[in-house]
Parts: structure tokens; sequence; C-alpha cells
């Protein structure tokens, strides 16, 4: 296993457009973590599953973000109608239990 | 309510000792997390303390005191590798591993 993948790396999109990211965890990992990352802060945590239920949401998540985990293994973070405000880093993170977070290298959004 | 603290920026000589604090409020502790952040990179684990006291690993060590909410990150002999972003971060009592995270340190290690 080489860790928690994310797709895509980059991607840039025109304002209104949708966008989709995937993440692929640690394969024995059974929670999965979405954090935001804006240059010169910290992660924000947006939401956490644990297997395929989806036990918290931030506030930060509007309604136009919407994330899924069917499976329980991979999961994809959907934003609707972006903004230029949704330019971040995208971070998703694993972890086996409430333990140690391992993080993908991330998806960068850049809306125009 | 919950709070990390940690400066924004630190500069440092190759070869010398930094020490990055960071002071935290939260609602019941569940232990404080350093994680490392190379620019356009993943966060890596760098160390995690539930007990009091200095946890050392190799030239890098971090002390927690729960009665101050206090926690720093000891780097020692510093390498130019060693610039990056050092994150403090601290899991939520009771919400799943969640880590509410600092703004971190940008490390800047000059020769």
């Amino acid at each position: 296993d080489t860790g928690v993948s994310q797709d895509p790396r980059h991607k840039i999109t025109k304002r209104g457009q949708n966008v989709t990211f995937r993440c692929d965890p640690i394969s024995e990992h059974n929670r999965l973590y979405w954090y935001r990352q804006t240059l010169g802060q910290g992660p924000e945590f947006l939401t956490y599953f644990q297997n395929e239920a989806q036990l918290e949401k931030s506030r930060l998540l509007s309604n136009r973000f919407s994330a899924e985990r069917p499976k329980g293994s991979f999961s994809t973070l959907e934003i609707q109608r972006t903004e230029q405000g949704d330019s971040a880093m995208y971070l998703c993170a694993s972890s086996p239990g409430a333990n140690v977070l391992t993080f993908g290298a991330g998806s960068r959004l850049t809306v125009l | 309510g919950q709070n990390i603290d940690q400066p924004t920026e630190m500069t440092a000589t190759e070869g010398a000792i930094v020490q990055i604090n960071c002071t935290y409020q939260t609602s019941g502790f569940n232990g404080l997390f350093w994680y490392q952040q190379h620019a356009g990179e993943a966060p890596t684990f760098l160390s995690y303390n539930v007990l009091d006291g200095l946890e050392e690993k190799g030239r890098f060590s971090s002390f927690l005191s729960r009665s101050k909410g206090y926690s720093y990150l000891l780097l020692k002999e510093l390498q130019m590798k060693d610039s990056a972003s050092y994150l403090c971060a601290a899991p939520i009592y009771n919400q799943g591993g969640k880590l509410i995270f600092g703004q971190g340190t940008e490390l800047s290690v000059k020769p």
C-alpha cells in the first residue's frame, strides 16, 4: 500500500462549474477525513466518515459541498457551482480508528 | 471552544536548535500532535504527546504541559531540509479523532 492517494492533484476551473475530487485511503483504515487548507493556514476540518457513514460535517461545508464514501473505501468530494473563495488545497486523510491521521498530498483547486 | 496558537514564522541557522511553541485550549484533552508540511506536500506525522514531559525522537523532541495548555517542538542540529511548516494539532474530545490545527509555523533554515 502506497498511502493515501488523491486525484486530481491540480484542478483549474471557471466559476460556476462543478468539480469532484477522489480520495483512496490506506486500505485497512476505516476512518476518512476531508480538510481544506489555504495558503499560510493550517488545515480546516470539513467532514469525516467511519466506514461508509458520514459522521460529521463542519459548518464550513455549505450545501454546495457533498461528500460520499459509498462502499467504505474511496471517497469523493464534490463542489457544485464553484466560487473563487473555494480555491484551496483539499486534503484527505485516513486513520485506523481514532489514531494518527495519514494525509494524502492534496488536490489543489483554482477557481478563475 | 477550541483554539490553537503558534507563531506564524521563525528563522534559524543550519546546525542550531529551534523551539516552536504551541498553546491550546480544548474542551477535554486527548493529546497533542505535531505534523511537518513541506510546501506543496502532505502533512506528515512527527509526534503525539498525551502525558506531560519531553519525548525525544532523534533530532526532534516534543514537550507537553497539560496544566499550562502548552507544547513545544524542539529541533536540534538543524538541516536545510527542515525548512517547512510545523503544525500543532489537537483531537476534539469524543469526536472521532477529528483534529483541529493551528495555523502552522513556517520555519526557514538559513546556511
